[in-house]
């Protein structure tokens, strides 16, 4: 009974490195989108997808890079990591459409940027 | 525009008190979800209720209970004879139909801590 995994759990990166954050589910949702929290800030959305080879960007899309080849895997891409890109990241699925489905979420992972 | 407020922002209660914690909302749709979340220390989000703009009955599930009144725009949670176990940090959040349904606005989270 995985739900959304996410790995790794935490990773410290130096500026200007890339890395992929990995994200799967195993419920065959169509939905899934990627957050970060930030202190004092809520989850905010930073890209997500409603289907295999279907993204669009969320709220702070800047600097990420997304792609989904297939249903169960929704990867987020740092580009060149920044220190404002320092948070903790989740992932999460839903059956259908945000609105009227709840989100079920990763664990999460924490991310450093010195 | 903050879309979701969560006025409170730490809250501390004696354990088998009772606490409720605010979460106001601004939106134009007429349709939207309002969402409850909880996150325990060991970080994972927690899905606890969801509630549609056209259905303003009050919710109650064991110790909590939920409270929406569309009049003043707010979506208050209440959870009664605490527990240390209820020590999280808890967030509402606004989902519109209206901008594609594919974005939770959340709020900036109430931490409750129940002390025993």
């Amino acid at each position: 009974n995985a739900g959304v995994t996410q790995t790794p759990k935490f990773q410290v990166l130096k500026t200007g490195q890339s890395m992929t954050l990995q994200c799967a589910q195993d419920m065959n949702h169509e939905y899934m989108s990627w957050y970060r929290q930030d202190p004092g800030m809520g989850l905010r959305l930073i890209h997500y997808s409603v289907g295999a080879g279907i993204t669009d960007q969320g709220e702070v899309p800047n600097g990420y890079n997304v792609s989904r080849s297939t249903t169960e895997d929704f990867p987020l891409r740092l580009l060149s990591a920044a220190p404002s890109q320092t948070s903790v990241y989740f992932c999460a699925s839903s059956a259908m459409g945000v609105s009227n489905q709840p989100q079920h979420f990763g664990d999460g992972t924490r991310l450093s940027i010195l | 525009a903050q879309k979701v407020t969560q006025a409170q922002t730490e809250i501390s209660v004696v354990e088998k008190e009772d606490v409720t914690l605010d979460c106001v909302y601004e939106t134009r749709d007429t349709t939207y979800y309002l969402f409850w979340y909880k996150q325990p220390p060991s970080g994972e989000l927690v899905f606890l209720i969801r509630r549609n703009s056209f259905d303003e009955q009050n919710e109650i599930s064991g110790r909590y209970s939920w409270n929406f009144q569309k009049s003043t725009s707010s979506f208050n949670f209440t959870i009664t004879a605490s527990q240390v176990v209820d020590s999280a940090v808890y967030f509402c959040a606004l989902s519109e139909v209206r901008t594609g349904a594919n974005n939770l606005f959340f709020g900036t989270g109430t931490r409750l801590t129940v002390i025993p």
